[in-house]
């Protein structure tokens, strides 16, 4: 079936360094994607998003990079610090309702 | 301002049992969302609301399973018969509209013993 989800369960990155968390796809309809943040006991917040007619999108210490060929998305985070440490999940809106369909999610963890 | 509010924050049951679950969207928000989050996994789509009205119930898992919103603002999920297969965080989100950022409550935690 269709879905969305992440290659890596777990991710451990030093504080100060890059962080790159990935994710694919397999509707190649799809064409909206969010990627959201969850700790501990919270809800997901979100981070950023990107629709299909873009390749690339930038926010403050996070970038997204979209590549529908092989349908595929990261998230990158620069200079990684202990706030960031979460489980991050990508997910697509899915039809014309915004209903979101999640991955499983990848847990980064920050060494200081 | 004030985010998306849930209540209880935690519910223990036992089997068999009815619960209700609370959701206060953000205000004027017109469009409210029901997840539920098993451990280890991402958050699985229930119901969507827009207004008062329920648009799509698709992720619904069976008919134990009812939510209303009657004044299109505060929406309650209902489950009958508790099982504990239905232990999970029932995630709520609300948005000014379908297609826009969805705002997350903290989750109502269900323990069903």
């Amino acid at each position: 079936g269709e879905s969305v989800g992440l290659h890596l369960p777990t991710l451990s990155v030093q504080e100060g360094d890059n962080s790159i968390i990935n994710c694919a796809y397999s509707n190649s309809a799809s064409d909206y994607f969010i990627w959201y943040k969850q700790e501990s006991g919270k809800g997901p917040q979100f981070i950023i998003d990107i629709r299909s007619n873009m390749d690339k999108r930038q926010g403050q210490r996070v970038t997204v990079l979209l590549n529908k060929t092989v349908k595929h998305l990261s998230l990158q985070i620069a200079a990684t610090q202990p706030g960031d440490s979460a489980v991050y999940f990508c997910a697509e809106i899915r039809g014309n309702t915004g209903k979101l369909i999640f991955g499983q999610g990848t847990t980064l963890q920050v060494k200081p | 301002g004030a985010g998306v509010s849930q209540t209880p924050s935690n519910k223990v049951t036992e089997k068999g049992k009815y619960v209700e679950l609370r959701c206060d969207p953000i205000s004027g928000h017109t469009a409210l969302y029901w997840y539920r989050q098993s451990l280890g996994q991402g958050p699985e789509f229930l119901i969507y609301f827009q207004g008062t009205g329920a648009a799509d119930d698709s992720g619904l898992p069976n008919d134990r399973f009812f939510a209303v919103r009657p004044e299109g603002s505060v929406s309650t999920l209902k489950i009958q018969r508790t099982e504990r297969g239905d232990s999970a965080v029932y995630l709520c989100a609300s948005s000014p509209a379908r297609n826009n950022e969805q705002f997350f409550g903290p989750g109502t935690r269900l323990t069903v013993l």
